[in-house]
């Protein structure tokens, strides 16, 4: 079935250095890939998503780069600070049956060093 | 707006007993999901709707039922409870699919224990 591979689990950065995390999605139609950001028990939120006719999106700090081909999308976190701290999951849209939902990744648990 | 909304926020529940887990939002989204979030894990659907009075399994729908009578409201209902069913459980819904409409906006969690 459908599934989103999610690296790495764990990510340990100094602050003020870059993360980078990486999905790879299987089902060639998805074409919305969203970032969640869940902070240690809250809810996840929305921070950046990206769609398939773009193949990079910024804002601020945070950036996400697609690439349809080799079905992979990734989470760039530049200048990082400690409260970026969190555990960060990227999703895929998949479409069966003719209905629309999302696969989630298994989640990276980003930790910003002082 | 108060966006998602879940109650209760902690439950305790014993083997074989029952219970809703409440789940309504105020943003007139057409879709709305269930997910369960087990510790140190991703998040798993459970069951979906994409309008009232239309419901769909996802990927671990064993031991659960749903039902969407209006537009707001979506409960999710374990009739057996059992101590796989322990988990964080997260209500999201969405205005639809399509440009500007897919984003699911996510619920505050209810985290139920089974023992």
């Amino acid at each position: 079935g459908e599934n989103v591979e999610q690296h790495p689990s764990t990510l340990s950065v100094q602050e003020g250095d870059s993360a980078v995390i990486k999905c790879t999605y299987s089902d060639s139609a998805s074409n919305y890939f969203p970032w969640y950001k869940q902070e240690l028990g809250k809810r996840p939120q929305l921070i950046i998503d990206i769609r398939s006719n773009v193949g990079e999106k910024k804002d601020q700090r945070i950036a996400v780069t697609l690439n349809k081909t080799a079905k992979h999308f990734s989470l760039h976190i530049t200048e990082t600070q400690p409260e970026d701290s969190a555990v960060y999951f990227c999703a895929a849209s998949i479409t069966t049956s003719g209905t629309y939902k999302y696969i989630f990744g298994t989640g990276t648990r980003l930790k910003v060093l002082a | 707006n108060a966006g998602v909304t879940q109650t209760p926020k902690f439950r305790i529940l014993k083997i074989g007993q029952s219970m809703t887990l409440q789940c309504a939002q105020d943003m007139n989204h057409n879709y709305m999901y269930w997910y369960r979030q087990d510790p140190g894990m991703g998040l798993k659907l459970i069951y979906y709707s994409v309008g009232a009075g239309i419901t769909d399994k996802g990927e671990v729908p064993n031991g659960y039922n749903v039902s969407r009578s209006t537009t707001e409201d979506f409960p999710l209902r374990l009739e057996l409870a059992a101590p796989s069913q322990t988990s964080v459980y997260f209500c999201a819904s969405s205005y639809g699919r399509g440009v500007h409409t897919d984003t699911q906006y996510f619920g505050p969690g209810t985290r139920l224990t089974v023992l």
